[in-house]
């Protein structure tokens, strides 16, 4: 079984740039997060999808935080435009039920300039 | 607002040693709680899954406990090994689906 794909693995950029994520979740895992997590820190939620709905956003920096799932397949995390503290790991996971086990990605690490 | 600690913040123990990771919470009103490794640049692994009424789960040399009325998780890992090595993460689920991390344990297991 495939697991959580995610890309890039590494992005640099500037900042006021813009960058996006994306996700594709384990086949048939109607939920979907992304996590943000800072270094020395554990991951924080940013929002969760249940198929292409939002089921809590109530964490994310909605001023230059985007994040669709417009399928309710593969999902996009959007940051517009980045701040230094941005610079995390994005960690994106996917679970069938709610309250069922988080399976997670590999992550993408962020570094803004 | 649920915090999770994770105490203690490193660990190094000699390789065959049997271990306990703790992992307390301030609000017992969860769902299910769960464990996780990580390796240096790595996403996370799932290692189990504890659901609120249940008491504990093991998996091959892994045993996790729940004690929701004290607020609390033990990890217990059984003859260390080096590739144990990693950081442990603890997460619960509470209501409104929100999940709250801990900041993990930082284990190094020395041959």
């Amino acid at each position: 079984e495939a697991g959580v794909a995610q890309s890039p693995r590494y992005k640099i950029i500037e900042k006021r740039q813009s960058v996006a994520f994306w996700c594709n979740p384990i086949s048939g895992h109607a939920t979907l997060y992304w996590y943000q997590q800072i270094l020395g820190q554990g991951p924080k939620l940013l929002i969760q999808f249940q198929n292409n709905g939002v089921v809590d956003d109530s964490q994310l920096p909605k001023d230059r935080f985007s994040a669709e799932r417009l399928k309710g397949v593969d999902s996009t995390l959007k940051i517009q435009p980045a701040k230094l503290e941005d610079s995390a790991v994005y960690l994106c996971a996917s679970s069938l039920p709610h309250w069922d086990e988080q399976f997670f990605g590999p992550g993408t690490r962020l570094t803004v300039l | 607002k649920q915090e999770v600690t994770q105490i203690p913040a490193a660990l190094s123990v000699p390789e065959g040693e049997n271990l306990v990771l703790n992992c307390s919470f301030t609000d017992s009103a969860i769902y299910n709680l769960q464990w996780f490794r990580q390796d240096p640049g790595k996403g996370l692994t799932s290692l189990l899954l504890i659901q609120s009424s249940q008491r504990e789960q093991t998996s091959g040399r892994l045993n996790a406990s729940l004690d929701k009325s004290s607020g609390r998780s033990t990890l217990y890992i059984a003859a260390s090994q080096p590739g144990d090595s990693a950081t442990y993460l603890c997460a619960v689920r509470v209501t409104g689906n929100q999940f709250y991390f801990g900041t993990g344990t930082s284990l190094t297991v020395i041959p």
